[in-house]
C-alpha cells in the first residue's frame, strides 16, 4: 500500500494564477481531509469529506475548493492564488470520520509570489 | 473555542535524559487526545490516542498520559532517533449538535535528542 499520496511536492505560482493539489489514498478510507500548516500554528482543516460526493468546510476554507468524486481522490483547488495562501498542504486520511487517528500524506510546500 | 497548547515549544536533551512534553487544552466536550509525531519534511504520524482521564498508553520509550485538563508525552532515556516535533490534538464535535468530529491541534514541541 501506498498510503496517502500528495502531488506536487513543491509549486510556485505566481498571484492569481490557479491550481489544483492532488491526494490519493489506496485504503479505502471513508473521511479525507486538507489541512495548511504555518509556522508558528497548529495544523488547520481546510476541508472534509466523510465519503464520495460528500464535502463540508473546515476552520479556513476561503480560497479553496474541493470534490470528492470517488472514495480515492480528493483534490483540493487553489481558485486564485494570494501571498497568504503560502504554506504547506497535508492530506490526512482515516477509516471513519469519527476517529482521530489519521494518515497524513508527505506534503505540498506551495509558494505564492 | 477549542484551544490546545503545548509546552515546552523546543526540548534539548542528552541522550539518556528523561523528560515529559505537555499539552493542556480546553474543549467542549472532548472525544479524544491524540499525539502524533512530525520529522521535519514529512506529515504527521499517528503516535496514540487518550480518551478519558487516567487512561496511558506506551510504545517503546513513549508512554502518553491524560488528566481532564492535560497530557502528558513522557519520554524514558531518549535516543537520537525521538528527535522529532510532536503535535497534540484534540477531538470535539465541529458544529453544536452536528454529528461531525474536528481535530485541534497544539503548535507542536521539538525535541532534539543529542548522542
Amino acid at each position: 500500500n501506498a498510503g496517502v499520496t500528495q502531488t506536487p511536492k513543491f509549486q510556485v505560482l505566481k498571484t492569481g494564477q490557479s491550481m489544483t493539489l492532488q491526494c490519493a489514498q489506496d485504503m479505502n478510507h471513508e473521511y479525507m481531509s486538507w489541512y495548511r500548516q504555518d509556522p508558528g500554528m497548529g495544523l488547520r482543516l481546510i476541508h472534509y469529506s466523510v465519503g464520495a460526493g460528500i464535502t463540508d468546510q473546515g476552520e479556513v476554507p476561503n480560497g479553496y475548493n474541493v470534490s470528492r468524486s470517488t472514495t480515492e481522490d480528493f483534490p483540493l483547488r487553489l481558485l486564485s492564488a494570494a501571498p497568504s495562501q503560502t504554506s504547506v498542504y497535508f492530506c490526512a486520511s482515516s477509516y471513519w470520520s469519527r476517529t482521530g487517528e489519521l494518515f497524513f500524506g508527505e506534503g505540498s510546500r506551495l509558494t505564492v509570489l | 473555542e477549542d484551544q490546545v497548547t503545548q509546552s515546552p515549544e523546543a526540548l534539548r536533551l542528552q541522550e539518556g535524559e528523561s523528560s515529559s512534553l505537555n499539552c493542556s487544552y480546553t474543549v467542549s466536550g472532548l472525544r479524544g487526545l491524540f499525539w502524533y509525531r512530525q520529522d521535519p519534511g514529512k506529515g504527521p504520524e499517528f503516535l496514540f490516542t487518550l480518551y478519558s482521564a487516567g487512561e496511558e498508553k506506551e510504545k517503546e520509550r513513549l508512554k502518553a498520559t491524560l488528566t481532564k485538563k492535560e497530557s502528558f508525552l513522557h519520554i524514558t532515556a531518549p535516543k537520537p532517533e525521538d528527535s522529532a516535533t510532536y503535535l497534540c490534538a484534540v477531538q470535539a464535535r465541529f458544529n453544536s449538535g452536528g454529528s461531525n468530529y474536528k481535530l485541534t491541534f497544539g503548535k507542536g514541541t521539538l525535541l532534539t535528542v543529542n548522542p
